[in-house]
């Protein structure tokens, strides 16, 4: 799977777009893009995916480069429930076996404040 | 909304003991996965399971560990002798058979505790 890189760390104020970026300059013609976010040491929670087209859902929209090579995830209205540490995974799907999990990394932890 | 749950919330275990982890997928997912996440660290994969069997497993996963599938709804997770390292937060997910691309859902997680 490709390695993705997140900023450790963002600050959000609350009612504002979050915009968090992910680089994933290695990724492949078959790997998606999903993302996720745990809210204290609760279980990851599944927010949005996609290939190559932008997403969007009742949670955010998912921004896709033209080259694949970084995306964006959008939070339209953050607010103080939104803060978390969120998850960049690419995951190749061509493949049942040994590409079927999920490898997470560190994430970004966004603060959303008052 | 479907969702993936965990029981117990809290398992504290003596050393040495054997513990069972219980998770409900979503119903009519066909893909099962235990991960774990030592505090502070990163969620880290364990086991996949599909069709009444082991898919892929991690460096993590070895012969303590077991996983099983009893009936048509629980999936669970055995860790035979248990050690000290194995305190940690342990996620149950699901994923759908429709399209490989679809996504995993995660439980809560159990809070296991080696004393």
């Amino acid at each position: 799977d490709a390695k993705t890189t997140q900023p450790p760390s963002m600050d959000c104020a609350e009612g504002r777009a979050a915009n968090l970026p992910c680089n994933h300059s290695t990724i492949s013609g078959n790997e998606y893009v999903y993302w996720y976010r745990q809210i204290h040491s609760q279980g990851p929670q599944y927010i949005i995916h996609g290939l190559k087209n932008n997403e969007t859902n009742e949670m955010a929209s998912l921004i896709i480069t033209e080259d694949r090579k970084s995306s964006t995830l959008i939070l339209p209205h953050a607010t103080l429930r939104d803060t978390a540490v969120y998850y960049c995974i690419v995951r190749d799907t061509l493949n049942t076996g040994t590409a079927s999990k999920l490898t997470f990394g560190t994430g970004t932890r966004l603060q959303v404040t008052l | 909304e479907p969702e993936v749950t965990q029981t117990p919330s809290h398992q504290v275990t003596q050393m040495g003991q054997e513990v069972i982890l219980r998770c409900v997928p979503i119903s009519n997912h066909l893909y099962f996965y235990w991960y774990r996440q030592i505090l502070g660290q990163k969620v880290e994969f364990l086991v996949s399971f599909y069709n009444n069997e082991i898919s892929e497993k991690s460096e993590i996963f070895d012969d303590q560990f077991s996983v099983e599938r009893p009936d048509g709804s629980n999936f669970t997770l055995k860790i035979r002798s248990t050690k000290l390292e194995d305190s940690a937060m342990y996620f149950c997910a699901s994923r759908a058979g429709t399209g490989f691309h679809q996504p995993q859902h995660f439980g809560d997680g159990t809070r296991l505790s080696i004393l």
